[in-house]
C-alpha cells in the first residue's frame, strides 16, 4: 500500500530534550516536506527536500533540522524543543517538485512540549 | 494579509443542501490550485485540483477565477460524510513546489 508513515503519532516531551520524528514513504517520491498545523494558522511549511541530499527552509524553520540521506526517509529533528513547538506535525511527499503533483500526507504527529 | 484566505465557518447545512466555499489568494504568480479535505485533525487528502476551465467530480465542482484571484468549491446534495474541513491550497511558480494552505472552512452536514 502506498503511504507516508510518521512515528511517533503522539509524543509528550520536556523542554530541551532532543527528539526526532521519523517520516518514510514507499512511493519513490522525489519531494518531501514537513508542515506544522496550529489553530487559526493553517499548515505552514517547515522544511522541504527536492531530492536526496537537497534540503531547504520553508516558512518556519527556526528550531528544526532535517536530513535526506535516503530517498524514502526525511526525519525532522528538534535539537532543543520548546513549548512553542507544541503542534500537530505532518510529513508529506509528492512525485516531483516541478509540477503540482498531489501531496500525500502522513497521519500526523501530535507533539506536546512541557 | 494572508496569502490564502478562507471563511473558517462553520457552515451548518442540512443533508441534501448545496453549499459553496470561496477562497482568495494574494499572489498573482500562483500556478496551481487544489482543494484538500481534512477530517477531524487527521491528515489532509486531495479532494480535487482546480483548473482554469473549471472541473467537476461527481457532486463536487471547482472553479478558478484568475482575474479576481479566487477559487470556489461547490458541493451539491450534501451527505453527512461530507462533514470535514476543506482546505484551499495554492502553489506558486518556482519555490520548490511549496504549497500554501488556507486555514480551512469547516462544514457540518446535519440530518
Amino acid at each position: 500500500e502506498a503511504q507516508v508513515t510518521q512515528n511517533p503519532r503522539y509524543l509528550i516531551t520536556v523542554t530541551g530534550k532532543k527528539l526526532t520524528v521519523t517520516c518514510s514513504q514507499n512511493m519513490n517520491h522525489e519531494y518531501m516536506s514537513w508542515y506544522r498545523q496550529d489553530p487559526g494558522l493553517g499548515l505552514r511549511q517547515i522544511y522541504y527536500s527536492m531530492n536526496v541530499e537537497v534540503t531547504d527552509k520553508g516558512d518556519v524553520p527556526e528550531g528544526y533540522k532535517v536530513s535526506r540521506k535516503e530517498k524514502r526517509n526525511f526525519p525532522l529533528i528538534l535539537e532543543s524543543p520548546s513549548p512553542n513547538q507544541t503542534s500537530l506535525y505532518f510529513c508529506a511527499s509528492s512525485l516531483s517538485y516541478i509540477e503540482g503533483y498531489e501531496a500525500f500526507f502522513g497521519q500526523g504527529t501530535r507533539l506536546t512540549v512541557v | 494579509r494572508k496569502e490564502v484566505e478562507q471563511d473558517p465557518g462553520p457552515f451548518n447545512v442540512p443533508e441534501g443542501a448545496t453549499v459553496a466555499f470561496n477562497c482568495t489568494y494574494s499572489n498573482s504568480a500562483s500556478q496551481s490550485f487544489f482543494w484538500y479535505r481534512q477530517d477531524c485533525r487527521k491528515e489532509p487528502k486531495l479532494l480535487m485540483s482546480v483548473y482554469s476551465s473549471g472541473n467537476e467530480d461527481g457532486r463536487f465542482t471547482a472553479q478558478l477565477n484568475r482575474a479576481s484571484q479566487y477559487i470556489s468549491l461547490l458541493i451539491r446534495d450534501s451527505k453527512l460524510s461530507d462533514s470535514a474541513t476543506y482546505l484551499c491550497v495554492v502553489k506558486l511558480t518556482g519555490g520548490g513546489n511549496k504549497l500554501t494552505f488556507g486555514t480551512g472552512t469547516n462544514l457540518k452536514v446535519e440530518i
